[in-house]
């Protein structure tokens, strides 16, 4: 069985500042990760995945985050925040072969401040 | 392309009604996923369809919610005598296909059926 617990529903930062949204996983066999962000009245939108390739996986939009395995953690973040990156974001773990289907966490709401 | 389309985009309707909500998938994808995000559950899965398999139905949380895939092309989600605790929106996705051993296979998401029950 696969479950992500995202730390903070709401997360504010200003603009320019560093976004750091957290991901914690649990899952029973080597976990397909990704991040998801819904912008208001929109569907979700892939925004980086890791597959058991590089650990450091770049995404859309200078997003970025690290498989760490040893922390079970797959925390994504971007440098300088934009006030465009105004959304809701999910974390989501898969199990990979056979079904992919996406167990979500709770999601965070990230505020800019201008 | 055209991705993913769901219709309808709001549907009202009053406890104890029948409700089907359409999911249209993009061309060729083989996969597709039926998901709910509401206030107290979060995102949740429901139910998955590949090709000419039986679906994964393990999501589903109860007998009055059942989903068919005609054709392996456009799906519909029906939800029985609908209670108020239904409300959410339901989120259709497709993929090219599931189960590859070399490459995951993104979920393309629709935007969503907002489903009131009053």
């Amino acid at each position: 069985a696969q479950s992500v617990t995202q730390l903070g529903s709401h997360v504010s930062v200003s603009e320019g500042a560093l976004v750091l949204l957290r991901c914690n996983y649990s899952s029973s066999v080597p976990p397909y990760l990704f991040w998801y962000v819904q912008y208001p009245n929109q569907g979700l939108q892939l925004l980086l995945k890791y597959t058991s390739a590089a650990t450091l996986v770049k995404g859309i939009n200078g997003f970025e985050a690290e498989f760490k395995k040893s922390e079970t953690s797959f925390h994504l973040t971007k440098p300088s925040a934009h006030m465009s990156d105004a959304a809701e974001y999910f974390c989501a773990v898969s199990a990979g072969f056979g079904n992919e289907k996406l167990t979500f966490g709770t999601g965070t709401r990230l505020t800019i401040i201008p | 392309g055209a991705g993913v389309s769901q219709s309808p985009s709001n549907k009202v309707t009053e406890k104890g009604k029948d409700v089907e909500l359409r999911c249209d998938p993009i061309s060729g994808h083989t996969a597709l996923y039926w998901y709910r995000q509401s206030l107290g559950q979060g995102l949740e899965f429901l139910i998955y369809f590949q090709g000419n398999s039986a679906p994964d139905k393990s999501g589903l949380p109860s007998d009055r919610f059942s989903a068919e895939r005609t054709g392996g092309s456009v799906s519909t989600l029906t939800i029985q005598r609908t209670q108020q605790e239904d409300s959410a929106v339901y989120l259709c996705a497709s993929s090219p296909r599931a189960g590859g051993l070399l490459k995951y296979n993104e979920q393309f998401f629709g935007p969503g059926t907002r489903l009131t029950v009053l």
